[in-house]
């Protein structure tokens, strides 16, 4: 398909195990985007990229998250030394250009559990 | 900080009633976004608000940007079992980046 993937769907990990979720821009887009989704709430702002530079990462809970996209197309996100608050969704983003009224396409999300 | 403050958290109406939705927040923001995401899926664009006073239709939904561009309403006609789902807000905070500040979401249940 065109749109954002991301894998895996669904991840279960003991806490303390490190994990890596990856994302699958549409082919192209410019701009992405990580955002950490709790059950019932909006979407909270992780990490973003233009292109292969990690522009901004304030929204990074802890020294245990990092991203990367390497080549400027997919990206992972990596999660070490889990904790039972890391659980939730995980949602990538992409977009043509980072600018204004630059419509936002979404992954269907991994979700996280940390047992 | 910028929030979004977006109420009611949860809806439940019959089929046939109108609704609507609000956002609010203190700050300006360059373009406002609602957005609708089915369980187990990612959020959808329903529209962009970016002029302030600016009003929106798309079929029976109706969306409005405050004059003053912080805050923003979503109105449904008629609501009808298809439309429930969790509807949110997203302000973007810098006309650079692109970076989208969510609301917390409303939970809308049509029973029919």
């Amino acid at each position: 398909g065109a749109g954002v993937s991301q894998s895996p769907r669904y991840k279960v990990a003991k806490r303390g195990q490190d994990v890596a979720l990856r994302c699958d821009p549409i082919s192209g887009h410019v701009s992405l985007f990580w955002y950490q989704q709790a059950l019932g709430q909006g979407p909270e702002f992780l990490t973003y990229f233009q292109n292969e530079a990690q522009l901004d990462k304030s929204g990074l809970p802890s020294d245990r998250f990092f991203a990367e996209r390497p080549e400027g197309s997919v990206s992972t996100l990596k999660i070490q030394r889990t904790q039972q608050e890391d659980s939730a969704v995980y949602l990538c983003a992409s977009s043509l250009l980072g600018a204004v009224n630059q419509p936002q396409h979404f992954g269907d999300g991994t979700r996280l559990s940390i047992l | 900080t910028q929030l979004l403050e977006q109420s009611p958290q949860f809806l439940s109406i019959q089929e046939g009633e109108n609704l609507t939705v609000y956002c609010n927040s203190s700050s300006v923001f360059s373009s406002l976004q609602w957005y609708r995401q089915e369980p187990g899926e990612g959020p959808v664009l329903l529209v962009t608000v970016v002029t302030g006073g600016e009003v929106k239709k798309l079929k029976r939904l109706t969306f409005q940007f405050g004059d003053a561009r912080k805050d923003s309403s979503l109105h449904i006609t008629a609501a009808q079992p298809g439309d429930t789902g969790l509807y949110l807000c997203a302000g973007e905070v810098s006309s650079n980046t692109g970076k989208l500040i969510f609301g917390q979401g409303t939970t809308l249940q049509v029973k029919p």
